[in-house]
């Protein structure tokens, strides 16, 4: 079992639409981080978060650490929006488990 | 503000050629460096970390390997690659000390083929 579970692997919607990426991770943690992967494979961070929740315009991510778990929306998605959604677990390290990746299209 | 180069963007090569594949952090000192690998349909795997001047620690085995020659570079290499080498190499840097509470960020990336 991975320290680190996305939902859903794909996810195809329509321009507008508002999206819900899921996070499940087994591992103790003080930080969850979300990171978008575009196209040409370039990562950047969009969220890191300890509790309760973050808002980056239409970007929103929400942590219960309680239940392991995180989710992130975005709302009226665009289809450039469309990208790779990794959830990442740090460990007592210095280093992350990262889940494999949630592949979003945007359809105009 | 901190800038993370890495290069090059893509590479092909043959297998059993040597490798080396450079990353260099400019605007903070002392950062923690990572280098990833990035499989087909895969997610991210880290390869090796650093948390300061030749320190390196290694994840998995394999027939790469990493220095750190200065605080900001970071170098990934091998003698002679394999086709299971092929992939996309990331290179990232954080702050140090507690990684887990700072956002990481990364290089371009690296697509390299093996032919």
């Amino acid at each position: 079992k991975n320290e680190v579970e996305q939902s859903p692997q794909n996810l195809t919607a329509q321009e507008g639409e508002f999206i819900t990426i899921n996070c499940s991770y087994s591992v103790g943690i003080s930080a969850l981080h979300w990171l978008q992967q575009h196209p040409g494979g370039g990562i950047v961070s969009l969220f890191m978060l300890s509790s309760g929740k973050k808002k980056h315009g239409r970007l929103i991510a929400t942590i219960n650490i309680q239940e392991k778990h995180s989710s992130l929306h975005i709302t009226a998605s665009h289809p450039r929006d469309s990208a790779v959604y990794i959830c990442a677990a740090p460990n007592t390290g210095n280093q992350f488990y990262f889940g494999t990746g949630t592949s979003l299209t945007v359809i105009p | 503000s901190q800038t993370i180069h890495q290069w090059p963007a893509t590479l092909v090569q043959p297998v059993g050629s040597p490798l080396s594949l450079e990353c260099t952090v400019e605007g903070t000192s002392n950062p923690n460096l990572y280098w990833y690998r990035q499989a087909a349909g895969r997610g991210l795997q880290l390869l090796f970390y650093s948390v300061g001047i030749g320190q390196i620690s290694s994840e998995v085995p394999q027939n790469l390997s990493a220095s750190r020659p200065q605080d900001r570079q970071f170098i990934l290499s091998s003698k002679k690659l394999l086709l299971s080498d092929s992939g996309f190499y990331l290179c990232a840097w954080s702050r140090g000390a507690r990684a887990s509470n700072q956002p990481q960020h990364f290089g371009d990336g690296t697509r390299l083929s093996i032919l």
